[in-house]
């Protein structure tokens, strides 16, 4: 059962234009999302976040949309630059036990052409 | 955000045999998580591993197989058990923080032959 699905496993953009990342969950009880970034040989890095009580969390060039009626967040990217060019995951969370474990989506690579 | 090493960064070993991934924080930390990269596929939490407690595993994987020890607030071991092909992976280890987000580390790549 995929909880966390990013359903592009690649999307190609052109430098300096908006980069769109989808990610649909099914369990109502996440209440808490995450976009991480990951290059090849190294461990994902944590890029930006947001609570179920939000809507859109910006921070720089990163900005991730919640719609929890339609169980579903996107990350943008503007302007993307070359160093973009990554697979992003995004995961999500709800407190079990005192942990907020992580359910990540099967990641999208993106490729940001000069 | 904690600093985070693991060793060995990489190895390849005989199926049959163990292998303790060994990670370290430069920091202490409440909340160390254990996860799996199988080939081509998503992260997956194997094990939950808080100081001076049993680790809390996910459905699927078994103390026998993965034990985890947490003797202190800065370090942890993963041992992948009596190793078959399809442990071949990348392991890693991640830090909570109070925000609820994760750090990791850089991932150890497992081959198994």
């Amino acid at each position: 059962d995929q909880q966390v699905k990013q359903n592009s496993p690649s999307l190609s953009v052109q430098e300096g234009r908006i980069s769109i990342l989808n990610c649909d969950y099914t369990n109502s009880m996440f209440d808490y999302f995450l976009w991480y970034k990951k290059y090849p040989a190294e461990g994902p890095t944590f890029l930006i976040s947001i609570s179920s009580i939000k809507d859109k969390n910006e921070d720089g060039r990163f900005t991730v949309f919640l719609n929890k009626s339609a169980k579903h967040l996107s990350l943008h990217i503007v302007p993307s630059q070359p160093g973009d060019s990554a697979v992003y995951f995004c995961a999500a969370s709800r407190l079990l036990q005192g942990a907020q474990k992580l359910v990540f989506g099967q990641g999208t690579r993106l490729t940001i052409n000069p | 955000s904690a600093v985070i090493s693991q060793k060995p960064s990489r190895d390849i070993c005989q199926r049959g045999t163990s292998l303790t991934i060994q990670c370290q924080v430069d920091s202490q930390v409440t909340m160390m998580f254990w996860y799996r990269q199988q080939p081509g596929q998503s992260l997956t939490l194997i094990a939950t591993a808080n100081q001076g407690s049993e680790a809390t595993y996910e459905s699927g994987f078994v103390i026998d197989k993965f034990p985890i020890s947490r003797p202190n607030l800065t370090f942890s071991t993963l041992t992948v058990s009596n190793m078959s092909p399809e442990d071949s992976s990348i392991y890693l280890c991640s830090v909570g923080h109070a925000g609820g987000e994760q750090y990791f580390g850089p991932g150890t790549r497992l081959t198994v032959t």
